[in-house]
């Protein structure tokens, strides 16, 4: 199985700021990465798939890079609704995995 | 709109079985699988397995096998995700999504979850 790791867990950030989150893949999964928001109480959102791609709809001020085991999500100027928890997943093999998430925080 | 209605809460004994069903609406029910994911309290994301409603064919995660069945009644475009044996660990809200058939592997749509509860 490929397992998913994403640092930091959490993250603490105003308004306004840039940030980034990692995510690490235990063998290379090409491009095959999908990104999602969750806020607490709620389904997943889907934001952004084959690590770069923006689903219809996301604000630019997200975006995704990365390929092979190493990939980042950047918001560019945080907004009061981005403070949520994040997930990447990997679409490469079964079974679909999922990193641990990262916790974004006001700080 | 594309959107899936999920049934409601269960709250289930040691060893029962739980079955939630899926109905989508908004698109072409046999174009996308289904996917069920959970999510146990404060924990990440899991992915149990997948049907597709064209053909029924399923693909279930290992960790699941012996006690999961996904089937699908495609006059209803509903799925429904059975899991038998159930203990404390399988506390959890589990969501249905959907994945494009002919090129996807990521969930773009989400129902709102069914949280099961399990007790002793």
């Amino acid at each position: 199985d490929i397992q998913m790791t994403q640092s930091p867990s959490t993250l603490s950030a105003s308004v306004g700021d840039r940030v980034t989150i990692t995510c690490r893949a235990s063998q290379s999964i090409s491009s095959w990465l999908a990104w999602y928001q969750q806020r607490p109480g709620k389904a997943p959102k889907f934001l952004i798939y084959k690590a770069s791609t923006l689903e219809s709809g996301v604000p630019s001020r997200f975006s995704g890079s990365g390929s092979g085991t190493e990939f980042t999500l950047t918001i560019s100027s945080l907004q009061p609704d981005d403070f949520a928890t994040y997930y990447c997943q990997q679409y490469h093999s079964y079974p679909y995995n999922f990193g641990q998430g990262t916790k974004l925080e006001i700080k | 709109q594309v959107q899936f209605v999920q049934s409601g809460a269960e709250v289930k004994k040691s060893g029962a079985s739980v079955k939630v069903s899926c109905k989508a609406s908004g698109y072409t029910f046999i174009s996308y699988a289904i996917h069920w994911v959970r999510q146990a309290p404060g924990q990440r994301l899991e992915w149990m397995g997948w049907i597709n409603p064209g053909n029924g064919n399923t693909k279930y995660s290992q960790k699941f096998q012996d006690r999961v069945t996904i089937t699908r009644d495609t006059s209803a475009s509903t799925a429904y995700m059975e899991l038998s044996s159930l203990r404390s660990e399988d506390t959890a809200v589990y969501y249905c999504t959907r994945v494009l058939i002919t090129f996807g592997g990521y969930m773009d749509v989400w129902g709102k979850g069914t949280t099961v509860t399990v007790s002793s």
